[in-house]
């Protein structure tokens, strides 16, 4: 079992906006802002799609958003596209003995 | 541009040591401010974070593998290598090596990960 909860799977139409929650604890997404998100298609390794809760790397599209509030981390995808059609891990800092912890995966489907 | 690549056998038996090794170009290795990374991917599940390393040895380990993981660095080979002991198929997982961002959750760079399967 995953320390960080995810849906299994959530599903939109070309366009339309997906949200994508991750929920853990106060020890881990509650307490650090340092929550990431990672896109992963089949057979490839995972990309780094947001870090820092919010904050998007270089050549990230900006309709990838994210957000947190209390224990949840949210990762929005807005103008959903077919190539957005992956994986997605959410990843939190949890303190200097666990350090670092998954969620379980989300598998989104544009339909 | 850093580039990743993980290297060492595909196949290891129970019981044995499954040993790996990332070998990292375009950077340095000794370049402060990052966290060699280790995380694998069982078949069709979720990532699980194995540890990391920074350059100058010190290492961090998930508490569920501390007891069997060993994270090692060669900067002079600018790579950094991964043994796990006493494997049982449920070892049997895609390794990757990755580079982690200070020590915040932020792994900016994988390698293609390579499939490690645990069986007689």
């Amino acid at each position: 079992q995953s320390a960080l909860t995810q849906p299994r799977s959530v599903s939109g139409s070309p366009g339309q906006s997906v949200t994508i929650s991750c929920t853990g604890t106060s020890s881990d997404v509650g307490g650090y802002n340092y929550v990431s998100w990672y896109q992963q298609h089949p057979g490839k390794a995972p990309k780094l799609m947001i870090y820092d809760v919010s904050k998007r790397p270089s050549g990230v599209p900006d309709r990838f958003s994210g957000s947190k509030s209390g224990n949840t981390a949210s990762l929005t995808i807005s103008g959903l596209q077919a190539e957005d059609e992956a994986d997605y891990y959410c990843c939190s800092y949890a303190g200097s003995y666990t350090f670092e912890v998954f969620g379980g995966g989300t598998k989104l489907t544009v339909l | 541009q850093v580039q990743l690549q993980e290297s060492g056998p595909g196949l290891v038996k129970p019981s044995q040591t499954l040993s790996l090794t990332c070998t990292v170009s375009g950077g340095s290795i000794s370049s402060g401010g990052y966290y060699w990374s280790w995380i694998r991917q069982h078949p069709g599940k979720g990532l699980e974070w194995i540890g990391y390393i920074y350059y100058s040895g010190s290492t961090y380990y998930n508490p569920s593998l501390k007891s069997r993981v060993t994270i090692s660095v060669d900067t002079s080979k600018n790579q950094f290598s991964l043994k796990l002991s006493s494997v049982t198929a449920a070892d049997t997982a895609v390794y990757y090596c990755a580079r982690g961002v200070e020590m915040a959750t932020i792994f900016d760079y994988w390698g293609q990960g390579t499939l490690v399967t645990v069986s007689s």
